[in-house]
């Protein structure tokens, strides 16, 4: 069945930026039915989407990470990837990866997490 | 957009009901029908429990079920078992391609 599972450095230094990888495996990300999204849970908080890719390339995010943010994806690897620029220790959670339909804009398969810590 | 409200936490007995909250605005809850609710044990990724405002994915027991009025939508757990000790959040399409959350309650079996 399809899994994800994200990949990055775990520690990473305020002002400096953040990149995750999320791995698609048993199935094609290059799918027209489905979308692919980040999204972060700080310690003791709620979920808070990032923002989601398709396949083809188009992208959307959270307007209030909007200038901080780059989605990519890369279908010949099955992946697609995280960049968060300027991070401070607001920043650090722990991050999802998750595969949404596009037909009811649900979340149903989720990578494991991984957390990243923002510090000096 | 605004984080979607939910109360911090719920509680119940086995075998009791327990209702939680979901409040959002005119420009994502109460626009869309696209509420989806997920439930989360500790250390573990969110599940997806309820889809489209009251539909559930396969495998899911049918003592989940979910409703919406207006801004506001609602989960109820019947029968609670001690399985369904977790956290539950909210989400809800925004408009324009974005989505929100609720802030999660924490459900505890008595």
């Amino acid at each position: 069945q399809l899994q994800l599972q994200e990949s990055g450095p775990g520690l990473v230094k305020p002002s400096e930026t953040l990149s995750l990888t999320c791995t698609v495996s048993g199935g094609s990300i290059s799918s027209d039915n489905n979308y692919w999204g980040w999204i972060r849970q700080p310690p003791g908080k709620g979920l808070e989407w990032i923002g989601s890719i398709f396949y083809k390339g188009s992208t959307h995010y959270n307007p209030s990470l909007r200038s901080r943010v780059t989605i990519s994806v890369d279908t010949s690897k099955n992946q697609f990837s995280l960049k968060l620029s300027s991070v401070t220790a607001a920043d650090t959670a722990v991050f999802y990866c998750a595969r949404a339909s596009r037909y009811n804009d649900a979340f149903d398969i989720w990578g494991q997490g991984t957390l990243v810590t923002v510090s000096s | 957009q605004s984080a979607l409200t939910q109360p911090p936490s719920a509680s119940g007995s086995p075998g009791q009901s327990v209702t939680i909250s979901c409040t959002g605005t005119s420009s994502d809850v109460g626009s869309y029908n696209y509420v989806s609710w997920y439930q989360q044990h500790p250390g573990k990724a969110p599940k997806l429990m309820i889809y489209e405002v009251s539909k559930r994915p396969s495998g899911v027991p049918d003592r989940f079920s979910s409703s919406k009025s207006g801004n506001t939508a609602s989960l109820t757990v019947s029968g609670l078992q001690a399985e369904d000790e977790a956290d539950y959040h909210c989400s809800s399409y925004a408009g324009s391609n974005n989505y929100v959350f609720g802030g999660g309650t924490k459900v505890t079996v008595l």
